[in-house]
């Protein structure tokens, strides 16, 4: 089953703009990721924030956490139409055990930057 | 390329037919993980292995599915008797060390297809 959800499901943009995605997730988890899949293609990590973390960057990526409303969000700035894919957040749940290790993903949202 | 290999590409078959899937994950790597995804999707998770133990599989897979990893480095998955409902993306990815936190590197993928 899903974990997450990606909101919103398609986005579209002008190359030079910010776009925002966001995700909900159900249950606690070690940590949450953000993948990134080109059509047809595998998935590549983006970018990981672990559970006691509020909010992270790489590069043009900016990801925030809210454990208590257990929802994420992604910031690609000035984005180009090199990041036309589809993005989905990824978590990984605490298990009883607290083994871990499964990660869950949602549905994505497809992003298309117009040039 | 992210290292990890899987084979075939694209496989067609008939309904009824068996069909196996190979993945070479990156060599150090001692996790490995299967996914299913279809059009508009995000992955779903089947199964994964710790070196060559499985430690879940998904409750959703039937008994045609079955996934071995005999000396902890490459694995396959076997489906039986396929079906129609079994054309999907399958995806295998492969992460690296004893930390529960730690990216997936994906492979391209099997595309199949059930006539």
């Amino acid at each position: 089953s899903q974990q997450g959800e990606e909101d919103p499901q398609a986005l579209s943009i002008q190359e030079g703009e910010n776009a925002t995605m966001n995700c909900s997730y159900k249950t606690s988890i070690n940590n949450l990721q953000w993948y990134r899949q080109n059509s047809g293609r595998g998935l590549v990590h983006l970018i990981l924030i672990r559970s006691n973390e509020r909010e992270k960057h790489s590069g043009r990526l900016r990801v925030t956490l809210d454990t208590s409303k257990k929802s994420s969000s992604l910031l690609i700035t000035a984005s180009r139409a090199a990041d036309t894919a589809s993005y989905f957040c990824a978590t990984e749940p605490v298990l009883y055990d607290n083994q871990g290790g499964k990660l869950i993903f949602g549905q994505g949202t497809e992003l298309s930057v117009k040039p | 390329d992210t290292g990890v290999s899987q084979d075939p590409r694209h496989k067609i078959t008939k309904r009824g037919q068996n069909v196996t899937f190979r993945c070479d994950p990156i060599s150090e790597h001692n996790r490995l993980y299967w996914y299913r995804q279809t059009l508009g999707q995000g992955p779903e998770f089947l199964t994964y292995f710790q070196n060559e133990a499985q430690l879940e599989k998904s409750r959703l897979l039937s008994d045609r599915f079955s996934a071995e990893r005999p000396k902890g480095s490459f694995s396959t998955l076997e489906i039986q008797r396929t079906e129609q409902g079994d054309s999907a993306m399958y995806l295998c990815a492969s992460c690296g060390g004893l930390a529960t936190n730690e990216k997936l590197f994906f492979g391209s993928g099997t595309q199949l297809s059930v006539l």
